[in-house]
């Protein structure tokens, strides 16, 4: 599979609890995105990667969210300290020249 | 603000027919625009773009229109087909390479 991928694809988790998704975009792109997605919304912006450089993490939601891209590969998103309302679908894309992103299946995050 | 959205919420269409979904966006700056199919559960998948210096692109089946004076996207499909119903987002580029801002999404239903 060349596409965007997402580990894992559903994560059940208790309010308090900290959690770390996983994105491998595709092989040569080298800008990664996070969105987080709510229900009935389109994807909102969260922060972007050139490489391992974070360009853009002003969207993050609060400071419980940070993400890294340590190798320039894949990036990895964690939120710490859970709350019910960080319940959402958390999406990834890639993009090679900046204009084209792909979107990976996602991970569904649901705080109980 | 910069914001995307979508004149309509909903459309439903017979199988074969031709499906228009709109979409107005806020930004004069923006020069890119993609439009994204999501199917329950998957992340969005890239249909087509185009940027500002044009006013039409036409894929398979497909065709965006850009009017830049009263800021507004459409997409045309033609020959509506059952595999064809999902959510439709358009989403906007201000700066290439950065975030895209997506609307709320048309829901396309399709009945054969």
């Amino acid at each position: 599979d060349t596409g965007v991928s997402q580990d894992p694809r559903h994560k059940i988790t208790k309010r308090g609890q900290n959690v770390t998704f996983r994105c491998d975009p595709i092989s040569e792109h080298n800008r990664l995105y996070w969105y987080r997605q709510t229900l009935g919304q389109g994807p909102e912006f969260l922060t972007y990667f050139q490489n391992e450089a974070q360009l853009e993490k002003s969207r993050l939601l609060s400071d419980r969210f940070s993400a890294e891209r340590p190798k320039g590969s894949f990036s990895t998103l964690e939120i710490q300290r859970t709350e019910q309302g960080d319940s959402a679908m958390y999406l990834c894309a890639s993009s090679y020249r900046g204009y084209e992103q792909y979107f990976g299946p996602g991970t569904r995050l649901t705080v109980t | 603000g910069e914001s995307v959205g979508l004149h309509l919420p909903t459309l439903s269409v017979q199988e074969g027919d031709n499906s228009i979904i709109n979409c107005a966006y806020s930004n004069s700056a923006s020069d890119y625009f993609i439009w994204y199919k999501q199917e329950s559960g998957k992340g969005p998948q890239f249909i087509i773009d185009i940027r500002s210096n044009m006013d039409k692109r036409q894929g398979q089946r497909v065709t965006v229109l850009l009017n830049k004076t009263v800021k507004h996207l459409s997409l045309q499909i033609a020959a509506t087909q059952p595999g064809d119903s999902a959510v439709y987002f358009c989403a906007e580029n201000p700066q290439a390479g950065t975030a895209l801002i997506f609307g709320k999404g048309t829901t396309l239903s399709v009945s054969s």
